[in-house]
Parts: C-alpha cells; sequence; structure tokens
C-alpha cells in the first residue's frame, strides 16, 4: 500500500526558479490538499481540491498554483520561487463527508523539504 | 477565524506514566477533531479521529475526548513508552469538510 507519495522529497531552488510538487495517491479519494509547514507556524492549508478538475484556495495560495487534472494526482506550483517558500509540503487526501456529514481521515505524504535561496 | 492552541509545547515524562495532552479551538462549529503524531523528518498519522457528535474515541493505549461546546479535546496516553516520543497534533475540521485547522504540537519525550 503506497498511500500517498510526494516526489521529490528534497529540493533546492534559487530565487526565481520555477518547479512542481507532485503528490499520488492510491487511495481513490476525492479530497487532495496542500498544506506547508513552518517552525512556529503549525501546518497551514494552500490549496485544496474536492474533485477532479477543481481547485480552491485555502488559507495561504499567494505565489502557488494548483492542477488537479487526474482523480489521483495534486499538482503544486511555485513560478517564481521566494525564501518566504522556504518549507516543508506535505499533501494529504481524504474521502468526502459521508451522508449524515461525518468527515474523514486525512492520510498525509511524507513531505517535500524545500529551501529557496 | 478557527485558532488551535495545545499545551504543553513540550512534554519530557518517564516511562510507564499516564499523560494528557491538551487541545483548544476557538470555534465549536466542528465536523471533526483529529490527533495525529509526528515523527521527526516524517510525515503525519492519524492516531484518532473524533466526530463532533461523538465524546470520546480509544485506540490501544490512547483514548481522545471531545467536549466541543467548551472548545476542548484531550488525548490520554496511558503506560507510555520511548516509542510514544514524537510530536502530537491536533487538528479541527471545518465545517465545510475539508480544511483541518492544526496546532503547533506537543513534543513529547519519554526516557526509559
Amino acid at each position: 500500500n503506497a498511500g500517498v507519495t510526494q516526489t521529490p522529497k528534497f529540493r533546492v531552488l534559487k530565487t526565481g526558479q520555477s518547479m512542481t510538487l507532485l503528490c499520488a495517491q492510491d487511495m481513490n479519494h476525492e479530497y487532495m490538499y496542500w498544506y506547508r509547514q513552518d517552525p512556529g507556524m503549525g501546518l497551514r492549508l494552500i490549496h485544496y481540491s474536492v474533485g477532479e478538475g477543481t481547485t480552491a484556495k485555502g488559507e495561504v495560495p499567494d505565489g502557488y498554483n494548483v492542477s488537479r487534472l487526474k482523480k489521483q494526482n495534486f499538482l503544486l506550483g511555485l513560478e517564481s520561487a521566494a525564501p518566504s517558500q522556504t518549507s516543508v509540503y506535505f499533501c494529504a487526501s481524504s474521502y468526502p463527508a459521508d451522508a449524515t456529514g461525518q468527515g474523514s481521515i486525512q492520510y498525509f505524504g511524507a513531505g517535500t523539504r524545500l529551501s529557496v535561496l | 477565524k478557527q485558532e488551535v492552541t495545545q499545551i504543553p509545547a513540550a512534554l519530557s515524562v518517564p516511562e510507564g506514566e499516564n499523560l494528557v495532552l491538551n487541545c483548544s479551538f476557538t470555534d465549536s462549529a466542528i465536523y471533526n477533531l483529529q490527533w495525529f503524531r509526528q515523527d521527526p523528518g516524517k510525515g503525519l498519522t492519524s492516531l484518532l479521529l473524533i466526530q463532533s457528535s461523538q465524546r470520546e474515541q480509544t485506540s490501544g493505549r490512547l483514548n481522545a475526548s471531545l467536549d466541543k461546546s467548551s472548545g476542548r479535546s484531550t488525548l490520554y496516553i496511558a503506560a507510555s513508552q520511548p516509542g510514544d516520543s514524537a510530536t502530537y497534533l491536533c487538528a479541527v475540521a471545518a465545517l465545510s469538510g475539508y480544511a483541518l485547522n492544526f496546532g503547533k504540537g506537543t513534543s513529547l519525550l519519554v526516557t526509559p
């Protein structure tokens, strides 16, 4: 069981460079999320998707773009990296709330450690 | 905006002790609350999920309670072991069912 797989695991960028982080899940989950984790700040939601072809902004979306072309993949893009985007990025996925409104567990990947110099 | 606070920020206990980690949140309009474990350099592992209609959940030596009206949750760890050493994160799901609002975590060290 792979679960949620993030690539790459580590990356160093120079200011102004671009890159794409890939998240893949094999649990047939509808919902997918991108979070960033910074010391003293906790995890914060960047963008999320409730289904193939749909995306929405989270708490800290500026400087990032996302795409969900396939149900199993959720891509996070940095068009022009800035030092403030140095962080650990986590992808997560889950089923939607069920018919009774009960939410479900979010499953997380191992993270991508990004440094922007 | 939902604010999630975890107390204490760090905790060190000898092996075998029972311990309680605390989580408080400001907006009681939640879908559910989740407790996660994070090991250094690793991702998050879900430990327990409590739906908004539930009062507690148990898994092995772990018991989590939820008092939605007072905006509080506790994670009780019985008979702690060195392998329990990790950061424990509390997260509250908004009514939309999408976003999780995380606390900053409690770093736990269990010494042999």
